[in-house]
């Protein structure tokens, strides 16, 4: 089974930073990588498919990379309804593993 | 609009066994892939089992397998787990998703549309 491993586990930071989480596949699963946001008591939210693709209604300041094993969200000016926590999900193959999670918290 | 509505959680002893519905409306429900992903509380997300459109195709976690079962009722719009001997690692908020749709593919594995969630708790 693929093992995802993400980091930082939590992080704090200010309202207008760049923020940068990463996630590792514990083998290549090529750009078969999914970013959710989730807010405290709601569902997680698909926010990137396919490692770089922005979902429907996803703000343009969320941006994904990566290939094979080495994955990035990027958050590029950090705003007040993006603190959350964001789980990386690999869809290579089954049984389909979430990260550990990052929970983003104001400084 | 599309709504997941999830039902059957509660407190369960250990050894006992649920079953988790959950009513899907809004959308053509036979058309999708389903999946239930669950979350301990205050923890991460945790995938437990795929059923593909027609039921013909089921996966589980390892965790589960032998234990839960997930199955549909394409003529009710309606999707279940079947969860037995319950243990204390099993409580959890269980969430039903559904797999987001590609043409030609059984499933794709991307989590598209939740449900709010229903909290199974088992403690004696």
């Amino acid at each position: 089974d693929i093992q995802m491993t993400q980091s930082p586990s939590s992080l704090s930071a200010s309202v207008g930073d760049r923020v940068t989480i990463t996630c590792r596949a514990s083998q290549s699963i090529s750009s078969s990588l999914n970013w959710y946001q989730q807010k405290p008591g709601k569902a997680p939210n698909l926010l990137i498919h396919s490692a770089s693709t922005l979902d429907f209604g996803a703000p343009s300041r969320f941006s994904g990379s990566g290939s094979g094993t080495d994955f990035t969200l990027t958050i590029s000016s950090l705003q007040p309804e993006d603190f959350a926590t964001y789980f990386c999900q690999q869809s290579y193959s089954t049984p389909p593993a979430f990260g550990g999670g990052t929970k983003v918290e104001i400084k | 609009q599309v709504q997941l509505v999830e039902s059957g959680g509660g407190v369960v002893q250990p050894g006992r066994s649920l079953r988790l519905s959950c009513a899907v409306s809004g959308l053509t429900f036979s058309h999708y892939a389903m999946h239930w992903v669950r979350q301990p509380p205050g923890k991460g997300l945790e995938w437990v089992a795929l059923i593909s459109f027609d039921g013909s195709n089921e996966h589980y976690a390892d965790s589960v397998k032998g234990r839960f079962t997930i199955s549909r009722d394409n003529s009710k719009n309606t999707l279940y787990l079947q969860i037995n001997s319950l243990r204390r690692e099993d409580t959890a908020v269980y969430y039903c998703v559904t797999d987001r749709l590609f043409p030609g593919d059984l499933f794709s594995l991307y989590f598209d549309l939740w449900g709010q969630g229903t909290l199974v708790t088992v403690s004696s």
